[in-house]
């Protein structure tokens, strides 16, 4: 039981390229979260997706397109990175995405990313 | 906007005292708070999570919850060395899905 993988650990991109970053939970969870990290400004959600065919924006969604693949799957595109797109990336997944209190995220190991 | 706000700290205990982190948050209408742990260079890890007015205890770690005040804390008892991380408090809308919002974290230093 591997819990929430992402790929890749590391990248470098330049100015106006763009990638996906892949995001992959096997608990069987419902829904999954996009964040960056950035110092000082702690974690800020980038998008969601309560349930399999659902995407909704976060705090910081500009710049960055998700899809919801399947139950596993989630991922994250830049489509021309930007310098300020510099940071780190965590994907997380909780099992009910409802108003329950008790819904708790599960995090990935993350993508740290730098744009030149 | 909501806000979620902690003390960036470092926070320095000696090894075997009791560390008290806090958080505030501007929310009224916030259903649950949890407390998450980051090592350096690694992901955020749950430690435990609170939704009722008062104490809930887990091994060494007690987080106390003030709806009224809208401040939740978390006691590390018998502190050690290994707990030397970011301690981060994220806060749960109510009535939505499960969005959470993040203070920026406390920086714990355990002294030997």
């Amino acid at each position: 039981n591997a819990g929430v993988t992402q790929t890749p650990k590391f990248q470098v991109l330049k100015t106006g390229q763009s990638m996906t970053l892949q995001c992959a939970q096997d608990m069987n969870h419902n829904s999954m979260y996009w964040y960056r990290q950035d110092p000082g400004m702690g974690l800020r959600l980038i998008y969601y997706s309560a349930s399999e065919g659902t995407t909704d924006k976060g705090e910081v969604p500009n710049g960055y397109n998700v899809s919801r693949l399947n139950k596993r799957e989630f991922s994250l595109r830049l489509e021309s990175a930007a310098p300020s797109q510099t940071s780190v990336y965590f994907c997380a997944s909780s099992a009910f995405g409802t108003s329950g209190p008790t819904d708790t995220q599960y995090f990935g190991p993350g993508t740290r990313l730098t744009v030149l | 906007q909501k806000e979620v706000e902690q003390n960036s700290g470092p926070l320095s205990v000696p090894e075997g005292a009791i560390a008290s982190l806090n958080c505030t948050y501007s929310d009224r209408g916030s259903q649950s708070f949890f407390w998450y742990r980051q090592y350096s260079g690694k992901s955020p890890e749950l430690i435990m999570f609170i939704y009722s007015n008062g104490d809930k205890e887990d091994g060494r770690f007690t987080a106390q919850l003030n709806k009224a005040s809208q401040y939740v804390s978390l006691l590390i008892r018998d502190s050690q060395p290994s707990d030397s991380a970011t301690y981060l408090c994220a806060v749960k809308e109510g009535g939505t899905a499960s969005k959470l919002t993040f203070g920026t974290g406390t920086r714990l230093q355990v002294m030997l």
